[in-house]
């Protein structure tokens, strides 16, 4: 079974403190992604990464930096977070296999910026 | 740009009967991917169905199968003989076979509940 796990399930920071939010894959995927998930607004891609020290920007990739240092490894960093940023965080990671490529998503962590 | 809509925030349905929840997209490709992902409340999302754009034939996996109008850019959804463990939020996202990275562009979500 392919395992994405995500470093927290719940998280509460202030605003201006810089926040990680870390994603892990142990199934040597080569794409990660990290989206957040807003009501109404469905899920909505931050950045992703296509190979180690690869990174592109997504759609909303403002307020956001990342980090990819190891395969396995997808780190989400908000520089200063603040409270527009208060939303359930999604990482994903996929493959090609069988002619297509499936996304694999981690639980989530739902952060709340005060 | 691909954009999804999901028109039904909410949908609920009876245990063992049928619902359908509906997807329409926009896009100038032709080649393409869709896609039907649940998410359980509190629980990681999965994926449901996947559709080939090239394929006529729309895709079926035991109690779910899709209705696949691509001159209408529609893709909806119908689950039968539901159950209890259906109920979660339902997305549909769309995916382009042009680029690079497998991107996926999601709707905003159908929460389904189910009653018994």
């Amino acid at each position: 079974d392919v395992k994405v796990t995500q470093s927290s399930r719940y998280l509460v920071k202030r605003t201006g403190e810089k926040v990680f939010l870390e994603c892990v894959q142990d199934m040597d995927h080569e794409n990660m992604f990290w989206y957040r998930q807003d009501p109404g607004l469905g899920l909505r891609l931050i950045y992703f990464s296509y190979d180690v020290k690869m990174k592109e920007k997504g759609d909303i990739p403002e307020g956001y930096s990342v980090s990819r240092e190891k395969k396995e490894r997808f780190s989400l960093i908000l520089e200063s977070a603040s409270t527009n940023q208060t939303s359930m965080y999604l990482c994903a990671s996929s493959f090609f296999q069988g002619g297509t490529y499936e996304q694999y998503f981690g639980p989530g962590t739902r952060l709340t910026v005060t | 740009a691909q954009t999804v809509t999901q028109s039904q925030p909410e949908m609920s349905v009876q245990e063992a009967e049928t619902v359908t929840l509906s997807c329409t997209y926009d896009t100038s490709e032709s080649d393409y991917y869709l896609f039907w992902y649940k998410q359980p409340p509190s629980r990681q999302m999965i994926l449901v169905i996947r559709q080939e754009a090239y394929k006529q034939q729309n895709a079926t996996e035991n109690r779910f199968s899709v209705n696949f109008q691509k001159a209408a850019k529609s893709f909806s959804l119908k689950i039968s003989d539901s159950q209890l463990g259906d109920a979660a939020m339902y997305f549909c996202a769309y995916r382009s076979a042009m680029e690079y990275g497998n991107k996926l562009v999601f709707g905003a979500g159908t929460i389904l509940r189910v009653k018994s």
